[in-house]
C-alpha cells in the first residue's frame, strides 16, 4: 500500500513570496491533517479535512495561509506572501477517521530567507 | 487549554537497556493518545494508538500504558537497540478534533 505523498521535498523562497505544497494522502483515507513543525518542536495542526470539507481551521493564519483539498482527495497547502518564521516542515497527514491512527507522508522542508 | 509535556527532553542508554519515556497532559478528556517515531529528516510513524477506555496497547518490544485519570501515559521500549534512536512524539486526540503534540523525547541508544 502507498502511503502518504508530499511534493515538494525541499523549497527555498524569500520572503513575501509565495509557496504551494500538494499531498496526496492514503487511497481512501477521508481525513487529512496539514501540520507545521518547527524545529526542535512537536507538529503543529494547522488544518484538517473530512473529505472535501474543512472541519478545523482555527490555528491556520488566514492572512497569509490557505489550503483545499479538491473531490476529497489531493490537497494543496499555499502560503502567500511567505514570512521568515514560516521557516518549518510541512507534514500532511491522513486517516480513515477521526480517532483513528494517522498516517503521516515525508514532509516539505521550507526555507523563507 | 490542553497542553502535553514530555519528559526527559533527550535521552541517552547504553545497548540492551530497558527504558520508560514519559508524556503528561493537562486535561484528561482524551479521545485517544498515540505514540510516534520521527527519524531525522523524516516524517512521523505510528508506534501505537490508545483509545481513551483502553490502559495499554502492546507491539513488539513496545508497551504504552494510559492513564487518563492522572494524564499520564508512558512508552516501555525493552531492550532497546540502536536502531531505536529517534525522537519519539506523543499526541492526544481531544473534542473539537484537535490533536495536541508534545515536543518530543530524542533518544540516542549506544551501541
Amino acid at each position: 500500500e502507498a502511503g502518504v505523498a508530499q511534493s515538494p521535498r525541499y523549497k527555498i523562497i524569500e520572503k513575501r513570496q509565495s509557496v504551494a505544497f500538494w499531498c496526496n494522502p492514503i487511497s481512501g483515507h477521508a481525513t487529512l491533517y496539514w501540520y507545521q513543525q518547527i524545529l526542535g518542536q512537536g507538529p503543529k495542526l494547522l488544518i484538517q479535512f473530512q473529505n472535501n470539507g474543512v472541519v478545523d481551521d482555527s490555528q491556520l493564519p488566514k492572512d497569509r495561509f490557505s489550503a483545499e483539498r479538491l473531490k476529497g482527495v489531493d490537497s494543496t497547502l499555499k502560503i502567500q506572501p511567505a514570512k521568515l518564521e514560516d521557516s518549518a516542515v510541512y507534514l500532511c497527514a491522513s486517516g480513515t477517521g477521526f480517532q483513528e491512527t494517522q498516517y503521516f507522508g515525508p514532509g516539505t522542508r521550507l526555507l523563507v530567507l | 487549554k490542553q497542553e502535553v509535556t514530555q519528559i526527559p527532553a533527550a535521552l541517552s542508554v547504553p545497548e540492551g537497556e530497558n527504558l520508560v519515556l514519559n508524556c503528561s497532559f493537562t486535561d484528561s478528556a482524551i479521545y485517544n493518545l498515540q505514540w510516534f517515531r520521527q527519524d531525522p529528516g523524516k516524517g512521523l510513524t505510528s508506534l501505537l494508538l490508545i483509545q481513551s477506555s483502553q490502559r495499554e496497547q502492546t507491539s513488539g518490544r513496545l508497551n504504552a500504558s494510559l492513564d487518563k485519570s492522572s494524564g499520564r501515559s508512558t512508552l516501555y521500549i525493552a531492550a532497546s537497540q540502536p536502531g531505536d534512536s529517534a525522537t519519539y512524539l506523543c499526541a492526544v486526540y481531544t473534542g473539537g478534533f484537535k490533536t495536541i503534540f508534545g515536543a518530543g523525547t530524542r533518544l540516542f541508544v549506544k551501541a
